[in-house]
């Protein structure tokens, strides 16, 4: 079964940088397209960020376009989510997810537990 | 972007009985690229649904979706304790893609 877990949450200073990862088992990494999803805690869910099956396509929302970077490593089964001139709007549960398909952003099946990012100084 | 609003907020019921939660889209989502998730406390979201009425692998058939262009619903047809969740539906037919708001389904 697809395993999904992710690291490197943390505080971090408004203005500050922070880098998620995701590691991925159980599954051909490299048929699936995967993208960061979002949720304050005690709210609703926000997609923030996807990225193809083979890396060449890389999709933002407008909240977080020209600040954060989405990059993957398919030799390593990692996921990845640079996260700069962070906001306290930022702070949320992040969770990485498996899409149903190789392009685009469409359905989630798999997802990890999440890492909490905190933006406060 | 296209919003979905997603009604009731949260909905009262009882084991046995049957929930209908809505989704309807500030334009049409096209070919039903419509999703549905639950979450329960402290967990990730489920995939419930996807294609508006596909469940997903290892759903139960209790557990129906229907709809098209903009008014979509999620019907548990005889709510199982394990049910009792958060439900949110989620839009894929145009970017960005966008969750709804979420429906508690509460125990009565």
């Amino acid at each position: 079964e697809a395993q999904l877990l992710e690291s490197g949450g943390g505080l971090v200073q408004p203005g500050g940088s922070l880098r998620l990862s995701c590691a991925a088992s159980g599954f051909t990494f490299d048929d699936y397209a995967m993208s960061w999803v979002r949720q304050v805690p005690g709210k609703g869910l926000e997609w923030v960020s996807g990225i193809s099956a083979s890396g060449s396509s890389t999709y933002y929302a407008d909240s977080v376009k020209g600040r954060f970077t989405i990059s993957r490593d398919n030799s390593k089964n990692t996921l990845s989510l640079q996260m700069n001139s962070l906001r306290a709007e930022d702070t949320a549960v992040y969770y990485c997810a498996k899409d149903l398909r190789r392009t685009g952003t469409t359905n989630f099946d798999y997802w990890g537990q999440g890492t909490l990012v905190t933006v406060s100084s | 972007e296209i919003v979905l609003t997603q009604s009731p907020g949260t909905l009262s019921l009882s084991p046995g009985e049957r929930a209908t939660l809505s989704c309807r889209a500030s334009q049409s989502v096209g070919t039903s690229y419509l999703g549905w998730y639950q979450q329960k406390p402290g967990q990730a979201p489920r995939l419930l649904m996807s294609g508006a009425s596909s469940r997903a692998t290892g759903i139960p058939d209790r557990f129906s979706g229907s709809g098209s262009g903009t008014d979509f619903t999620l019907t548990i047809s005889r709510l199982e304790p394990e049910d009792f969740a958060v439900y949110y539906c989620q839009q894929y037919g145009s970017s960005p893609q966008t969750f709804g708001q979420g429906t508690k389904v509460e125990m009565k």
